[in-house]
């Protein structure tokens, strides 16, 4: 069963920085494309960013260059999602998410989330 | 990038009672490969989002034939024929034909009478 466990969500002030972690299990995560969705509070998903399987490919969505560094670990499992120069507008939960890759090109499963929220 | 507008916003149903979700994209959702990236995604409240049906009509294993996808180029629907309690909820779709960046529609709630 693929599991996804997300951590490292907080409260944080506007221009903090911030690492989410994403532990995944349940499958061989060095064969598979990850992502960064978030949900503001009461708002609709959106995609945040963006890492081919070997760490070598990454994109990003508009709100996030310059700021975010979608990162992987493939010996540990792990994928990150370093953010710098935080924005009141940054607050949601963020979903680490499987995909999408090659085949069904979508995002097949996701984690429970981490709640990070910027707030002065 | 591309844009999904979905109707209707929200939809009190009868258990029972069929249901159907429209979702139609700014441009045509086919890829150069000939394929048709738009998924369907459920969210109840509380929970993450799950993965329904990919490429426009491919249900997941687990997912009830109650539902199904349907549609082409730039229109799509998610049906489902008799809605029961638990499939209360948010439903998204998704295309991922033009990445980056994948987008998503703004969610239709639908409530049981």
């Amino acid at each position: 069963e693929v599991q996804l466990l997300e951590s490292g969500g907080n409260l944080v002030q506007p221009g903090e920085s911030l690492r989410l972690s994403c532990a995944a299990s349940g499958f061989i995560f060095s064969d598979y494309a990850m992502s960064w969705v978030r949900q503001a509070p009461g708002k609709g998903l959106e995609w945040v960013s963006y890492i081919g399987p070997d760490g070598d490919n990454t994109k990003y969505a508009d709100l996030a260059k310059g700021r975010f560094t979608i990162s992987r670990d493939n010996s540990k499992n792990t994928l990150y999602l370093e953010m710098n120069s935080l924005r009141a507008e940054d607050t949601a939960v963020y979903y680490c998410a499987k995909g999408p890759g090659s085949g069904r090109k979508t995002i097949n499963a996701w984690g429970q989330g981490t709640l990070v929220t910027v707030s002065s | 990038d591309i844009v999904l507008t979905q109707t209707p916003l929200s939809s009190p149903v009868t258990p029972g009672q069929p249901a159907s979700i429209s979702c139609r994209s700014s441009q045509s959702l086919v890829h150069s490969d000939g394929n048709t990236y738009l998924s369907w995604l459920h969210q109840r409240p509380g929970q993450p989002p799950r993965l329904l049906i990919y490429k426009v009509s491919n249900r997941v294993s687990g997912v009830p034939d109650r539902f199904s996808g349907s549609g082409a180029g730039t229109d799509f629907t998610l049906q489902i024929t008799r809605v029961e309690p638990e499939d209360v909820g948010l439903y998204y779709c998704m295309q991922a034909t033009q990445f980056p960046p994948c987008t998503f529609g703004q969610g239709t709630k639908l409530e049981i009478k």
